[in-house]
């Protein structure tokens, strides 16, 4: 059974910080990896999504890696910015099923 | 892009009533569609997948004649809470599977709605 954990739960950085967000699953079976963020109240926002046979995609400020044998993504964040708080959530799809299981999120405080 | 929409966004209703929340792929088919609820300060949980012209497939310990969910077009699934009780004040989410046009399989989440039962 997968499972999906995010270390760390909370995060304050000052404004400018490089920063990482860890993702770990115990499934190395899987189909792809998502990244969200989810702004207080609101739904969804994809970031960005890594297939089973990528090691990593970017976007902007943002770079997703991914290890499948070793069970672990990262969310990288350059040059954080105070427009970057919200809650990072990642979800992994296991092979053969159109489930997704998320993690419980990192909830991300950038400071100005 | 792919967008899915909800609606409503926020629904507040009495105890004892049904509500039902609509999720929809607006430039694409959807043969499936997922609904995930969110409970505060926990991650999404898969209820269920809802497969367009037949019956839902639920999640273990999702009461399916509590949460009615009904695919009747490509491009339109809903949720209905029956007989809403506080505890099923949450945050729904559905997410479409991509037609053929889309490469793996991508599936787009809506943005959610907001249900609180008083």
């Amino acid at each position: 059974k997968q499972e999906v954990t995010q270390i760390p739960a909370a995060l304050s950085v000052p404004e400018g910080e490089n920063l990482v967000l860890n993702c770990s699953f115990t499934d190395s079976a899987i189909y792809n990896l998502q990244w969200f963020r989810q702004d207080p109240g609101k739904g969804l926002t994809s970031l960005l999504l890594i297939q089973s046979s990528q090691r990593e995609q970017t976007s902007g400020r943002l770079n997703a890696s991914l290890d499948k044998s070793s069970g672990r993504s990262t969310l990288y964040i350059a040059a954080s910015q105070p427009g970057d708080s919200a809650t990072y959530l990642c979800a992994v799809r296991s092979s053969g099923t159109y489930k997704y299981i998320f993690g419980t999120g990192t909830r991300l405080k950038v400071l100005a | 892009g792919a967008v899915v929409s909800q609606h409503p966004s926020r629904v507040i209703c009495k105890s004892g009533t049904s509500v039902k929340i609509e999720c929809r792929s607006l430039d694409f088919q959807a043969t499936t569609m997922f609904w995930y609820r969110q409970f505060p300060k926990k991650s999404l949980m898969l209820m269920a997948t809802s497969n367009e012209g037949s019956k839902a497939t639920y999640e273990q310990g999702v009461e399916k004649d509590k949460f009615l969910i009904n695919h009747a077009s490509l491009t339109l699934s809903t949720l209905t809470v029956t007989s809403a009780h506080p505890e099923d004040s949450s945050f729904y989410i559905c997410s479409a599977r991509g037609d053929d046009r889309f490469s793996y399989n991508e599936q787009f989440f809506g943005p959610g709605t907001r249900l609180t039962v008083l």
